[in-house]
């Protein structure tokens, strides 16, 4: 089980903002995590826990291991609003978490 | 370009029945595992099922075990999945998806369009 936090975050163009996913159990490293806009399908950002998708702003960044992984934006851009998931393919079943609606303030 | 196009959704009754089918190019299909994943309307995204490259390894949610059932046609480049005794729970979008599985952990992801499931009577 993914326990995501915080549920709803509000923030503005430019700030830093971090996304923490804790693990009932270890997963190691294999975390990822995804965005997701309304109407769209997700859309992978980091995988293995800190590895950057090819693509995918450098902005962005992963951290963790064992039950604790977080998800930091340096600098939020506009295009950055959106709903964030984390997911470990650790084991079967692979599980998300609840998700972060990241909103503008 | 790969693309997964899914088809099959649609409006069913409780206790009833669905098969999707998604059919991907621009990727040798034969070499991947493939998923299904849905999201619920207002909830998070779940995985449903996974499938292994050759067919003969499946994997389920425990929300859809013994309920759904997920296959593959390697020589139609189509993934499938079976849905019988549907619940309102069941309601969702549903993605084909190539993401990282326990089976599968490589980098790549791509993802359908999604179709939508609707169970109500």
């Amino acid at each position: 089980q993914m326990t995501q936090s915080p549920s709803i975050l509000s923030a503005s163009v430019g700030d830093r903002v971090t996304i923490t996913c804790r693990a009932s159990q270890s997963v190691s490293v294999w975390l990822a995590w995804y965005q997701q806009k309304p109407g769209k399908a997700p859309n992978l950002l980091i995988h293995k826990s800190s590895i950057l998708k090819s693509g995918v702003p450098s902005r962005f960044s992963g951290s963790g291991s064992g039950t604790e992984f977080t998800l930091t934006i340096a600098s939020l851009q506009p295009d950055d609003f959106a709903t964030y998931f984390c997911h470990q393919y650790h084991t079967y079943p692979c599980t998300f978490g609840q998700g972060t609606k990241l909103e503008i303030k | 370009e790969v693309q997964l196009l899914e088809s099959g959704g649609g409006l069913v009754q409780p206790g009833g029945s669905l098969r999707l089918s998604c059919v991907a190019s621009g990727l040798t299909f034969s070499n991947y595992d493939m998923n299904w994943v849905r999201r619920a309307p207002g909830k998070s995204l779940e995985w449903v099922s996974t499938v292994t490259a050759t067919g003969v390894h499946t994997y389920y949610a425990d929300s859809v075990k013994g309920r759904f059932t997920i296959s593959r046609d390697n020589s139609k480049n189509t993934l499938y999945l079976q849905m019988n005794n549907l619940g309102l729970e069941d309601t969702a979008i549903y993605y084909c998806a190539k993401v990282p599985v326990p089976t599968m952990k490589g980098a790549d992801d791509y993802w359908g369009q999604g179709t939508l499931v609707t169970v109500s009577s």
